[in-house]
């Protein structure tokens, strides 16, 4: 069966420390995977997707179909990025996420 | 934002009663989908509509139903609403391969 797992429900850093919010998935087909941040009393919004490859707020994430892994990482942590991250997966040719149960990350001055 | 809307935001209601929360885009996106979010089960899939009257379940329909007569509106209905329903509510839609763009949520007690 599809899945997605956080395994971690909350990380805590200091500001300027590297983080890292692992995910991994199983699914038999090709995937697509999503980064979703849900700032306090906010609503979802997409950070990321592994097919644009891009950088949003200093974030990047690799998709290792090797490890079925597509973990979030950011080199210096800011106190903004304080939020709840869940990793989403998209089952290719159907309508639906998958959604892990979430990270909590916690910055600290 | 995609445009859009939920109501009620919040509501407070008794166990057995019947409850609809309403999602309402403005975008014309065709796919809407309904989740609730669970502290240690993140987003689950309710039902989604990929189109006017035209829906499916989810990972956890049991005790809801849906309906959209109209492209702009996707209404969740508890036909009797339990504690364990209690849940944040959260309506997204989506066009095409673009992403989901979600509500602002919906906060339900049932006491």
């Amino acid at each position: 069966a599809q899945r997605v797992t956080q395994p971690e429900k909350l990380l805590s850093v200091f500001k300027g420390a590297p983080v890292e919010l692992k995910c991994n998935y199983s699914y038999s087909g090709s995937p697509e995977l999503f980064w979703y941040v849900q700032y306090s009393r906010q609503r979802l919004q997409l950070l990321l997707r592994h097919i644009s490859r891009e950088s949003i707020k200093g974030f990047t994430a690799d998709l290792n179909k090797g490890e079925t892994s597509f973990h979030l990482k950011k080199p210096f942590a800011q106190e903004e990025d304080s939020a709840m991250y869940y990793c989403a997966l998209s089952q290719y040719n159907t309508d639906k996420l998958i959604f892990g149960t979430g990270t909590r990350l916690q910055v600290f001055p | 934002d995609a445009g859009i809307t939920q109501s009620p935001r919040h509501k407070v209601t008794e166990t057995g009663t019947p409850v609809t929360l309403r999602c309402h885009q403005t975008e014309n996106h065709r796919y809407m989908y309904w989740y609730r979010q669970d502290p240690g089960h993140g987003l689950r899939l309710i039902h989604y509509s990929y189109g006017v009257k035209d829906t499916d379940k989810g990972e956890v329909s049991d005790g809801y139903s849906v309906s959209r007569s109209k492209t702009e509106d996707f209404l969740l209905t508890l036909e009797s609403a339990t504690s364990s329903q209690t849940s944040v509510y959260f309506c997204a839609t989506r066009e095409g391969t673009d992403t989901q763009y979600f509500g602002p949520g919906t906060r339900l007690t049932v006491l």
